[in-house]
């Protein structure tokens, strides 16, 4: 089982819709929770973190954490074209490394 | 502020070369990593450093070494290049660890390397 699984995707969805990104862990005590944003030839940027269980809202996003399930998602409500990259999710799984642990990425594409 | 500075950008090697990537950062980070992402996937972690002089394996270390002589640079070395290493690498630093609060990563550009 990978540490920090995310469906590949393209997950396409219509300028103005919400679009749903999910992300499951297999550490059970992991405490923190990253949403990078990457533009296709650019470095990640950070959009979200969450440490408690429950939601948290900055602007059109929304990260939604649930430890009991191992899962962290990411909403973006009202998407723009401009949204279209990939998000990956980070966590600080338990590896005895003091780091990160990414998964792979998710890729939005949204239609105009 | 220019935050955190790789270079180069771009490299092309040989098989069997050596060459160190650098990586700067100018915001005081006691953490320090260096992570490659090959194409269509995530990040994956070579070494990071929690401070000058400490440095410790990541999940793929093999055929690269680093060194942290200073809070501000952590070079990586690869020796005897294979095509296996084509990749992106980003250099990235933190404040505090990633493990609490505010363990934003900050990254650098990235250097894409490609081996022939």
């Amino acid at each position: 089982q990978k540490e920090v699984e995310q469906n590949s995707g393209p997950l396409s969805v219509p300028e103005g819709a919400i679009a749903s990104l999910n992300c499951t862990y297999s550490d059970q005590g992991s405490q923190s929770f990253f949403w990078y944003r990457q533009y296709s030839g650019k470095s990640p940027e950070l959009i979200m973190f969450i440490y408690s269980n429950g939601d948290k809202e900055d602007g059109r996003f929304t990260a939604q954490l649930n430890k009991a399930s191992q899962y962290v998602s990411l909403l973006i409500r009202d998407s723009q074209p401009s949204d279209s990259a990939t998000y990956l999710c980070a966590v600080n799984i338990d590896t005895g490394r003091r780091a990160l642990t990414f998964g792979s990425g998710t890729r939005l594409q949204v239609q105009p | 502020n220019a935050g955190v500075t790789q270079t180069p950008k771009f490299r092309i090697l040989k098989i069997g070369q050596s060459m160190t990537l650098q990586c700067a950062q100018d915001m005081n980070h006691n953490y320090m990593y260096w992570y490659r992402q090959d194409p269509g996937m995530g990040l994956k972690l070579i070494y990071y450093s929690v401070g000058a002089g400490i440095t410790d394996k990541g999940e793929v270390p093999n055929g690269y070494n680093v060194s942290r002589s200073t809070t501000e640079d952590f070079p990586l070395r690869l020796e005897l290049a294979a095509p296996s290493q084509t990749s992106v690498y980003f250099c990235a630093s933190s404040r505090y660890s990633t493990g609490g609060p505010s363990g934003e990563l900050f990254f650098g550009e990235g250097s894409r390397l490609t081996v022939l």
